[in-house]
């Protein structure tokens, strides 16, 4: 089955500026990799996602990268904030082309965000 | 947007007995509903995969005896922790579509 890992466990960063968390994973069948930011007692949020035809995409401060070949993906976060202090999870699944029929998802291991004021 | 509602948020049950969890979709129709489970600080590990209409489908190691998932209409998946135990106690989160997570439900098993 799919195995994800993501590092690193914990990255602390100051106000203003950037943060990387990296994923990979194993199986050459998935092709929908999604970010959740999860805050401390509350439900994951879906922030931002990548299929497997695009390489990069962006949402405001928030990018994430695709390797396809390489099997690895990236979130970028630019400009943080203290509100952006979370828990972020990438994880991977096999979509259908209309999106349709969704697989399970395999999480990475999560990476705890600290952005001092 | 679309929106699972999850009850209850929190419970505390006494070893032995019998929890039920309820995941709504309030305003759409989810087919398939995705069961986790969350330890403290630890990531989240699929349980079941719970189709509406049929048998759910379970992770390997997880207990079909022990978590029933009943997925009897397009709007609710139920899971039930049957006979728990303090081991049994976490935070059970339902997604469906991949992208709406119901607020989780903190299970204390005392």
């Amino acid at each position: 089955g799919e195995n994800v890992e993501q590092h690193p466990s914990t990255l602390s960063v100051q106000e203003g500026d950037s943060a990387v968390i990296k994923c990979t994973y194993s199986d050459s069948a998935s092709n929908y990799f999604p970010w959740y930011k999860q805050e401390l007692g509350k439900r994951p949020q879906l922030i931002i996602d990548i299929r497997s035809n695009v390489g990069e995409k962006k949402d405001q401060r928030i990018a994430v990268t695709l390797n396809k070949t390489a099997k690895h993906f990236s979130l970028h976060i630019t400009e943080t904030q203290p509100e952006d202090s979370a828990v972020y999870f990438c994880a991977a699944s096999v979509r259908s082309a209309g999106g349709t029929s969704y697989g399970k998802l395999t999480f990475g291991q999560g990476t705890i965000l600290t952005v001092h004021p | 947007g679309a929106v699972v509602s999850q009850h209850p948020s929190r419970v505390i049950c006494k070893s032995g007995t019998s929890v039920k969890i309820e995941c709504r979709s309030l305003d759409f129709q989810a087919t398939t509903m995705f069961w986790y489970r969350q330890f403290p600080k630890q990531s989240l590990m699929l349980m079941a995969t719970s189709n509406e209409g049929s048998k759910a489908t379970y992770e390997q190691g997880v207990e079909k005896d022990k978590f029933l998932i009943n997925h009897a209409s397009l709007t609710l998946s139920t899971l039930t922790v049957t006979s728990a135990h303090p081991e049994d106690s976490s935070f059970y989160i339902c997604s469906a579509y991949q992208a709406f997570f119901g607020q989780g439900t903190r299970l204390t098993v005392v």
